[in-house]
């Protein structure tokens, strides 16, 4: 499989604990941005690397949230002391410059309870 | 800020309709706009891609038109399926600043879909 690959699929969490969430971007792909989905809602944008570089990060992304691209390849996003609030999809797409359009990976799915 | 909305918020349809959803946005200075599918519980796959300067893509049994001076845009599915069924997801890409656009998006609600057999 070629596509965006995000690890884990599902994670179930107790409040206060910390999580780390992977993407894989498809490998020519030297964009790769985060996004968070809430039941109900559109995904709504977290932050943004070219190969290494974090170059955005939203508002949403408070100081609980940091993310990495060490290499410009894969990526990883960390969420420390989780909160009930944090539950949701988080989403991976990647991208190269010039594309028009960015791949979505499967997501993964976060329950704090 | 740049918004979206989709209508309706969901639609039940026979088998066979031909369907239409709508999508707005509040800034009309975009670079692109996209149409994504999404099934439960899934991620995202791209449906049709429309760049400012076009009025309409097809792919299909789908089209998907853009006025982009008034902010709208319709996906139009014809002779639907059960398998259509799943949420339809909008989303606009602003225009690139200093001519590379980087691709974030800016998301509608969705679009609830089912067609009953």
């Amino acid at each position: 499989d070629t596509g965006v690959s995000q690890d884990p699929r599902h994670k179930i969490t107790k409040r206060g604990q910390n999580v780390t969430f992977r993407c894989d971007p498809i490998s020519e792909h030297n964009r790769l941005y985060w996004y968070r989905q809430t039941l109900g809602q559109g995904p709504e944008f977290l932050t943004y690397f070219q190969n290494e570089a974090q170059l955005e990060k939203s508002r949403l992304l408070s100081d609980r949230f940091s993310a990495e691209r060490p290499k410009g390849s894969f990526s990883t996003l960390e969420i420390q002391r989780t909160e009930q609030g944090d539950s949701a999809m988080y989403l991976c797409a990647s991208s190269y410059t010039g594309s028009l359009e960015a791949f979505f990976g499967q997501g993964t799915r976060l329950t704090v309870v | 800020k740049q918004e979206v909305t989709q209508i309706p918020a969901a639609l039940s349809v026979p088998e066979g309709e031909n369907l239409v959803l709508n999508c707005s946005f509040t800034d009309s200075a975009i670079y692109n706009l996209q149409w994504f599918r999404q099934d439960p519980g899934k991620g995202l796959t791209s449906l049709l891609l429309i760049q400012s300067s076009q009025r309409e893509q097809t792919s299909g049994r789908l089209n998907a038109s853009l006025d982009k001076s008034s902010g709208r845009s319709t996906l139009y599915i014809a002779a639907s399926q059960p398998g259509d069924s799943a949420t339809y997801l909008c989303a606009v890409r602003p225009p690139p600043p200093g001519g590379t656009s980087y691709g974030k998006l800016t998301f509608g609600q969705g679009t609830i879909l089912t067609v009953h057999p």
